[in-house]
């Protein structure tokens, strides 16, 4: 089976940088990623990790180190807009492309 | 182009009653997904298709069956309903091997309430 954790809530400042970690326990892994999901709407894929270390993407960036079962997503120069749940979500090892979700994080941004 | 677009969007059942959700994907997408979601429980995996003709259950599948006829539509159905069944459920496709790293495209949801 699988098992990820993540920090229920989180508050930032606008501008302000800010760390989301998700730590996993996985029979199989096969990558992880990160999803953003706004209040009342569907999630939309952020980034993708499958070797140890960082991927930037804009604003955003996610790292992984596989000997620890650890990620975390980094998000930079805050925006109000970013106010939303962010998803970690680990690919088991078979070829359906199934992924196991950790419960969310809400981070809420503040001016 | 649509993406993945799920009817109905909302939907209250009584207690007993069946339904059906429909999932279309315009991406020609092999892999498909129905998740429910719950309130401080993220999602869970209810059942999946790796292509047409194929399916297999998930994580939560007590209650829910599923078809995939055509490549393009995942249906899910509840057999009788129950209050346990109100959540949210997200239909979700993607690619398989390697281009499965693009992640899920995901529906707008269906919100169901069963009373």
């Amino acid at each position: 089976g699988q098992n990820i954790d993540q920090p229920t809530e989180m508050t930032a400042t606008e501008g302000a940088i800010v760390q989301i970690n998700c730590t996993y326990q996985t029979s199989g892994f096969n990558g992880l990623f990160w999803y953003q999901q706004h209040a009342g709407e569907a999630p939309t894929f952020l980034s993708y990790n499958v070797l140890d270390g960082l991927e930037e993407k804009g604003r955003f960036s996610s790292f992984l180190s596989r000997s620890k079962g650890y990620s975390y997503l980094l998000l930079k120069e805050l925006q109000m807009k970013d106010s939303a749940s962010y998803l970690c979500a680990v690919r088991n090892g078979t070829n359906a492309g199934k992924s196991t979700f950790g419960d969310g994080t809400t981070l809420t941004v503040k001016p | 182009n649509a993406g993945v677009t799920q009817t109905p969007k909302f939907r209250v059942l009584k207690t007993g009653q069946s339904m059906t959700l429909l999932c279309a994907q315009d991406m020609n997408h092999e892999y498909m997904y129905w998740y429910r979601q719950d309130p401080g429980m993220g999602l869970r995996l209810i059942h999946y298709s790796v292509g047409e003709g194929t399916t297999a259950k998930g994580e939560v599948p007590d209650g829910y069956n599923v078809s995939r006829l055509k490549k393009q539509n995942f249906l899910l159905g509840l057999e009788s309903a129950a209050p346990s069944q109100t959540s949210v459920y997200f239909c979700a496709s993607s690619y398989p091997g390697t281009m499965a790293n693009y992640g899920y495209t995901f529906g707008s949801g269906t919100r169901l309430t069963v009373v």
